[in-house]
């Protein structure tokens, strides 16, 4: 299981974290999507901690222990969205967080 | 490129299947993963299963593992996923994804590419 917190708040040109935290998180890579309503996911940090494409730099992601965080440094109101880490496990090729909701006041 | 597309919206009866295809075109299709994930209305994201296309091997969620099929047909580019003896409780947008796998072939992660959806709805 991943678990990240439900939602999360940020005023704009602040910092946003958003904690994804499992079991042996340490010996296995995070990737992070970015999905907003009524749309498709897209991915916005992959498993090395790199940004795709046409990302912004204000993206960033990185693992401590057993936690990993998405980071959004200087949140614009078009970050609003929902957030799901995903890795995999001993029983799962691939396990998601449940999201987090990301609201940018 | 790669880009992908997916099959139109679908209204099932309960008990019965549901095939949803993904159809690449523009870039590599057989070396890189082809990863399902649902997500019921209001809900997050729910992996169901994936397939190495040029190692015809499928993994599945132990949820489904009894339920779904995962297939790729590389001559035409497309993968399939069929869902059977569907509940109320399958009413979710589908996607399809393309990812990487691990050396192994035992996980998968980066899904990088899309489709846009589609919508399956279980109603008597």
């Amino acid at each position: 299981e991943l678990t990240q917190p439900p939602s999360v708040s940020v005023s704009p040109g602040q910092t946003a974290s958003i904690t994804c935290s499992g079991d042996n998180l340490r010996k296995k890579s995070v990737s992070w999507y970015q999905q907003k309503p009524g749309q498709s996911p897209v991915l916005v940090i992959s498993h090395d901690a790199k940004r795709p494409s046409g990302i912004p730099e204000r993206f960033s992601g990185s693992t401590s222990g057993n936690t990993a965080t998405l980071t959004i440094s200087g949140t614009q109101p078009v970050d609003e969205s929902d957030y799901y880490c995903q890795a995999w496990a001993s029983h799962s090729a691939v396990v998601f967080g449940g999201g987090t909701k990301l609201t940018v006041l | 490129q790669l880009h992908l597309v997916q099959s139109g919206a679908e209204v099932k009866k309960p008990g019965s299947s549901v095939t949803v295809s993904c159809k690449a075109s523009g870039g590599t299709f057989g070396t890189y993963g082809i990863t399902w994930v649902r997500q019921a209305p209001g809900q997050g994201l729910e992996w169901m299963g994936g397939i190495i296309p040029v190692f015809r091997t499928a993994k599945y969620a132990q949820r489904f593992q009894d339920r779904v099929t995962i297939t790729a047909d590389e001559s035409t580019t497309t993968a399939y996923m069929e869902l059977r003896s569907l509940m109320s409780d399958d009413t979710a947008v589908y996607y399809c994804a393309r990812s990487d796998y691990g050396d192994y072939a035992d996980h998968f992660y980066d899904m990088d590419v899309w489709g846009q959806g589609t919508t399956v709805t279980v109603s008597s």
